[in-house]
């Protein structure tokens, strides 16, 4: 089973703050995605990358930054955290190929910056 | 990416076949119809995806008419345990350098 795991399921973090979300897959899958999810808007691509190393701007990828050092694990940075940055952050991860349709997401972690 | 249209919200009741319609007008020659379901509070889900024709699987049927400019999810003899949000998005990802957009979804309600 692939599982694509979250470091926390909610976090609180104050404005102005360094907040740091990780994720981890175990599948060897080649690309790993960062969204945001908030009421009435779906989900929003925020940066998704396809190689260790490799990323691409989403279409909301302002005020974030990504960090991809190993294929397993894809980090998020929110440089000064603010309050419009609340919001439902959802990882996944799929493979490249035919594969590429197919992504497995984590659980979510809800982030409410104060 | 090709831009899709589906209903916001559909209602249903328990036992009946539900259908959810999806436009895209401007599908491109190699993209792909992939369709999600999102639970509350969990990510979504990978459901079926087709290129053209008829798909299904032990979950769902795609139908993609010949021009490409819609496609239906249709899901049999749904239980409460459907009710979630539905996603149609269109798009051709295999290089791995693309990325598939998800819309708002269709939000599907099954009555008992």
């Amino acid at each position: 089973d692939v599982k694509v795991t979250q470091s926390s399921r909610y976090l609180v973090k104050r404005t102005g703050e360094k907040v740091f979300l990780e994720c981890v897959q175990d599948m060897d899958h080649e690309n790993m995605f960062w969204y945001r999810q908030d009421p009435g808007l779906g989900l929003r691509l925020i940066y998704f990358s396809y190689d260790v190393k490799m990323k691409e701007k989403g279409d909301i990828p302002e005020g974030y930054s990504v960090s991809r050092e190993k294929k397993e694990r894809f980090s998020l940075i929110l440089e000064s955290a603010s309050t419009n940055q609340t919001s439902m952050y959802l990882c996944a991860s799929s493979r490249t190929g035919a594969g590429a349709y197919e992504q497995y997401f984590g659980p979510g972690t809800r982030l409410t910056v104060t | 990416l090709a831009k899709t249209t589906q209903p916001i919200s559909m209602d249903s009741y328990e036992g009946q076949e539900v259908n959810i319609t999806c436009s895209h007008n401007n599908i491109a020659t190699n993209d792909y119809i992939t369709w999600y379901q999102q639970f509350p509070s969990q990510g979504p889900r990978f459901i079926i995806q087709g290129y053209k024709t008829k798909v299904t699987n032990e979950v769902a049927s795609l139908f993609i008419p010949a021009d490409r400019k819609s496609s239906t999810l249709s899901l049999p003899r749904v239980s409460l345990s459907d009710t979630a949000v539905y996603y149609c998005l269109v798009g051709e990802v295999r290089t791995g350098r693309r990325a598939l957009t998800f819309g708002s979804g269709t939000r599907l309600q099954v009555q008992p």
